[in-house]
């Protein structure tokens, strides 16, 4: 069976530090990859999607990048974090190919201060 | 540009009642409609996935329905219970035949004992 990590699950950072959030899914090969953020009282935002490794998609100008190393590794980056960057982050999967299932992380809750 | 929409924002019901959750979507050229649950700090759980030429899935006293032609998704509770507290989402999936999914703002249901 397949299943999502991400880690770490809560994370509290100072203004102007840096970020790196990991996600790894197991039990499949060439899966789609996302992020999303939500932000207290508000809906899921797509951040960045990959279908294979070094393809990402950004869908928002942000202070935010995503790296897909590895067939089933992606992970989320900033160089210089912002409080506005404060919020849920989640990972979600799902086969490469149109009309399949998501599946989701347990998420990151990061608090910029 | 796909605009999910969910109806209600928030709904409080005494156990045991039928409930209709309501999702809209704008555009609807989609693979697939997929609901899911989100308890409060917590990743989202899958709870039904409709493939875009299905009419409705069913699984428990969950049934959701999909009428592409229209842009709505509904989702049914039966005979709620205090468990089935938390926040529902939709989301939709081949946004501009790509495989994004795209979500609603939720729907925050709490079941009364």
């Amino acid at each position: 069976s397949q299943t999502i990590h991400q880690w770490p699950a809560t994370l509290v950072q100072p203004v102007g530090s840096p970020l790196s959030l990991e996600c790894t899914v197991e039990g499949t090969s060439n899966p789609n990859l996302y992020w999303y953020r939500q932000a207290a009282g508000r809906g899921l935002q797509l951040l960045f999607y990959s279908v294979g490794i070094g393809q990402i998609s950004s869908e928002v100008p942000q202070n935010l990048s995503a790296s897909r190393p590895q067939d089933r590794q992606f992970i989320l980056s900033s160089k210089k974090l912002l409080l506005s960057d404060s919020g849920f982050y989640l990972c979600a999967w799902s086969r490469n190919r149109g009309g399949t299932e998501a599946f989701f992380g347990q998420g990151t809750r990061l608090t910029v201060v | 540009k796909q605009e999910v929409t969910q109806i209600p924002a928030a709904l409080s019901v005494p156990e045991g009642e039928n409930l209709v959750l309501n999702c809209s979507f704008t555009d609807s050229a989609i693979y697939n409609l997929q609901w899911f649950r989100q308890d409060p700090g917590k990743g989202l759980t899958s709870l039904l996935l409709i493939q875009s030429s299905q009419r409705e899935q069913t699984s428990g006293r969950l049934n959701a329905s999909l009428d592409k032609s229209s842009g709505r998704s509904t989702l049914y509770i039966a005979a709620s219970q205090p468990g089935d507290s938390a926040t529902y989402l939709c989301a939709v999936n081949g946004v501009s035949g790509t495989y994004k999914y795209i979500f609603g703002t939720g729907t925050r249901l709490k079941v009364l004992a």
